[in-house]
C-alpha cells in the first residue's frame, strides 16, 4: 500500500536555526514527489517537485532532496515567516491522485 | 498570478441536507480535483475529472458525492445527503496536464454539518 510518513510532527526553531524535515514514502512507481506549504485555513501552496533520486531543488531558504525512499526539506536560517505546515505528497505512475503525508508543523520563533 | 477560486468559504448545514461546493479552476487547466481535509488529519484525495468525466476516485467518493462541470468555468462538488463525518475543509485543485504536474489548490470551503 502506498504510504507517506512525515517527521517530526512539529518542530520549533529559533530564528536562524537550520534544520531538516523528513518525508519517507512507499509507492509503486514514483512519478513525482511534491512539497507544499500550508498556512492555517488556506490551501496547500506548491514549493517543489522532485522526480528522481539524487535530484535537488532550491528556493530561497528551502532546499529539497530526494532518495529512493525519502525526501528532505532543509531549511537554512529560517525566519518567523517560514512558520507553516509543510506537506509532502507523492504521485504514482499512471495515476492522477496525490498521497499526502500528515505534515510537519514548523514554528520559527524570533 | 492565476488562482483557483472556491465558494463558499464556509457553509454550515444540517445533517441530511444537500450541499454544493463551487470552484473556478485556472482557465487553461484541463484536470480538476477535489480533496478534503478533516481537521487535524491528512489531505485526502476524493476525485479527479478530465474531459467531462471522472478519471479516478477514492473509496470516500461514494454515491453521495457527485461532480460536474456545468459550463466552461465552474467545477462543482455535490454531497446529496450530508453526514456529520462530512465536516471538513474541501479543496479544489487544477493542473495543466496529467503526469507529475503541479496541482494548484484553492483556499478551500469549510463544511460544517450539524
Amino acid at each position: 500500500e502506498d504510504q507517506v510518513t512525515q517527521s517530526p510532527e512539529a518542530l520549533r526553531l529559533q530564528e536562524g536555526e537550520s534544520s531538516s524535515l523528513n518525508c519517507s514514502y512507499t509507492v509503486s512507481g514514483l512519478r513525482g514527489l511534491f512539497w507544499y506549504r500550508q498556512d492555517p485555513g488556506k490551501g496547500p501552496e506548491f514549493l517543489f517537485t522532485l522526480y528522481s533520486a539524487g535530484e535537488e531543488k532550491e528556493k530561497e531558504r528551502l532546499k529539497a532532496t530526494l532518495t529512493k525512499k525519502e525526501s528532505f526539506l532543509h531549511i537554512t536560517a529560517p525566519k518567523p515567516e517560514d512558520s507553516a505546515t509543510y506537506l509532502c505528497a507523492v504521485q504514482r505512475a499512471n495515476f492522477n491522485k496525490f498521497y499526502f503525508g500528515s505534515g510537519t508543523k514548523l514554528n520559527v520563533k524570533p | 498570478e492565476p488562482e483557483v477560486t472556491q465558494t463558499p468559504s464556509h457553509q454550515v448545514t444540517q445533517m441530511g441536507q444537500e450541499v454544493i461546493l463551487r470552484c473556478v479552476p485556472i482557465s487553461n487547466h484541463l484536470y480538476f480535483y477535489w480533496y478534503r481535509q478533516i481537521l487535524g488529519q491528512k489531505v485526502e484525495f476524493l476525485v479527479s475529472f478530465y474531459n467531462n468525466e471522472i478519471s479516478e476516485k477514492s473509496e470516500i467518493f461514494d454515491d453521495q458525492f457527485s461532480v460536474e462541470r456545468p459550463d466552461g468555468s465552474n467545477f462543482t462538488l455535490k454531497i446529496r445527503s450530508t453526514k456529520l463525518e462530512d465536516s471538513a475543509m474541501y479543496f479544489c485543485a487544477s493542473s495543466a496536464s496529467v503526469g507529475a504536474n503541479v496541482l494548484t489548490f484553492g483556499a478551500g470551503s469549510r463544511l460544517t454539518v450539524l
